[in-house]
């Protein structure tokens, strides 16, 4: 079975820390996202990745960087949390694009920024 | 781009009764269609998906139908459980790496 773990479940950071949260994949699979979630507003993407190195902007990246260094991992940053980043943010991946290539998420996490 | 809508919002029915989601979507060259269930404090998980070759799928008390003509697509949930309850999001994908997903349905299943 695809696994998306996502190291940190429940956080809680001060306005203005930097955050990171961490995803890894076991899949081999070459797209990574970052989405967020709120209630009424579905899942957002903030970013996603098709590679090594290689990120795009999704709908919302204002406030958020990524990295992704190694294949299976793919880090989201808040470079200084804000109180209306607090949200639950979900990590996905998938295979190359083509249609058909299922996206898998990871558990969540629930970041509270006071 | 891609537009997905989700209707209802909310749904509620009693145990035993059937459950219909329905999505629509804008882009014509979308072709993969997953539907995912997300339990209170989870992350979304796949429960049944369609291709556009296909009409219709079924996977025991759950189908998925498709409408390329009309471009709308619906979960069916037969005899429903209690453990059915849940947030039900449906999704478009095509040739890009994105995926599109409506903004949810939460079925409540009434003992």
């Amino acid at each position: 079975d695809v696994k998306v773990t996502q190291s940190s479940r429940y956080l809680v950071k001060r306005t203005g820390e930097k955050v990171f949260l961490e995803c890894v994949q076991d899949m081999d699979h070459e797209n990574m996202f970052w989405y967020r979630q709120d209630p009424g507003l579905g899942l957002r993407l903030i970013y996603f990745s098709y590679d090594v190195k290689m990120k795009e902007k999704g709908d919302i990246p204002e406030g958020y960087s990524v990295s992704r260094e190694k294949k299976e991992r793919f880090s989201l940053i808040l470079e200084s949390a804000s109180t209306n980043q607090t949200s639950m943010y979900l990590c996905a991946s998938s295979r190359v694009a083509g249609g058909g290539n299922t996206i898998y998420f990871g558990e969540g996490s629930w970041l509270t920024v006071v | 781009g891609e537009n997905v809508e989700q209707h209802p919002s909310t749904l509620s029915v009693q145990e035993g009764d059937s459950a219909v989601i329905k999505c629509t979507y804008s882009d014509s060259a979308s072709n993969y269609f997953p539907w995912y269930k997300q339990e209170l404090g989870k992350g979304p998980q796949l429960i049944i998906d369609i291709r556009s070759n296909v009409g219709e799928k079924k996977d025991q008390r759950i189908a998925v139908t498709l409408n390329k003509t009309a471009k709308h697509f619906s979960l069916h949930i037969t005899e429903t459980q209690p453990e059915d309850s849940a947030v039900y999001f449906c999704a478009a994908s095509g040739g890009g790496n994105q995926f599109y997903f409506g903004t949810g349905t939460s079925l409540t299943v009434i003992p």
